[in-house]
């Protein structure tokens, strides 16, 4: 069974700093891929990036970028230069190549300090 | 605007009362979910459905049930709910398999 791990249920960065949060997962699939997403106060879910499992490159999105290493099954999403607007519940995803079902880490709940 | 349209947003209800969450989405996606968010557990799937008149369980889909009758719609029927469903809960769509879901505003769900 696919499952979804964050360990750090809580961090904190200062604003315009740099925070990683980490994310590993379980899958014997060769293909998949993987998700971050951002809940807000507002309890919106909002995707942050993607990564497909078949590609080396990691994603990036402005200031949100991955560190996807498929072989140790590890997904950690690096937000720089951190804003007020980043504090959030983040939510680490998996989805199984040609399946509808999203697998959900327990999330970690980031704090940005001004 | 396209977007994933759920209500309530809040409800409290007594056990054993019948309710029912619609979901409506406007970007006529193939694929819809239910998911319910509980601290420390993340979200865990309850119900999808593929297209119309095709629907399945999830991980979780003791005392749930689902109907898709249109493309668009796709309500949540608790018929007899429990404190144990007491929970906050997300309705999903996808255009289509390996792309990212789109999720309603959640309702916020107590049973007394």
């Amino acid at each position: 069974a696919q499952t979804v791990t964050q360990s750090q249920p809580e961090m904190s960065v200062q604003e315009a700093e740099t925070v990683t949060l980490s994310c590993t997962y379980d899958t014997s699939e060769s293909d998949y891929y993987l998700f971050w997403y951002k809940q807000p106060p507002s309890r919106q879910m909002i995707l942050v990036i993607r990564q497909e499992a078949y590609k080396q490159q990691n994603a990036t999105e402005n200031r949100f970028s991955v560190n996807f290493q498929k072989a140790a099954k590890s997904f950690s999403l690096k937000i720089s230069d951190s804003q007020l607007g980043d504090a959030a519940m983040y939510f680490c995803a998996y989805i199984r190549y040609n399946f509808n079902k999203f697998y959900f880490g327990s999330g970690t709940k980031l704090n940005v300090k001004p | 605007e396209a977007q994933v349209t759920q209500n309530p947003r809040y409800l409290i209800t007594v056990t054993g009362k019948k309710l029912t969450v619609t979901c409506s989405q406007n970007m006529n996606h193939e694929y819809m979910s239910w998911y319910r968010q509980d601290p420390g557990l993340g979200l865990r799937q309850i119900y999808y459905s593929m297209n119309v008149e095709v629907t399945d369980k999830g991980d979780v889909p003791e005392g749930y049930k689902v109907s898709r009758k249109e493309k668009r719609n796709f309500p949540l029927i608790l018929e007899s709910p429990s404190p144990n469903q007491t929970s906050l809960y997300f309705c999903a769509s996808s255009p289509s398999l390996n792309t990212e879901a789109f999720f309603g505003q959640g309702t916020r769900l107590t049973v007394v």
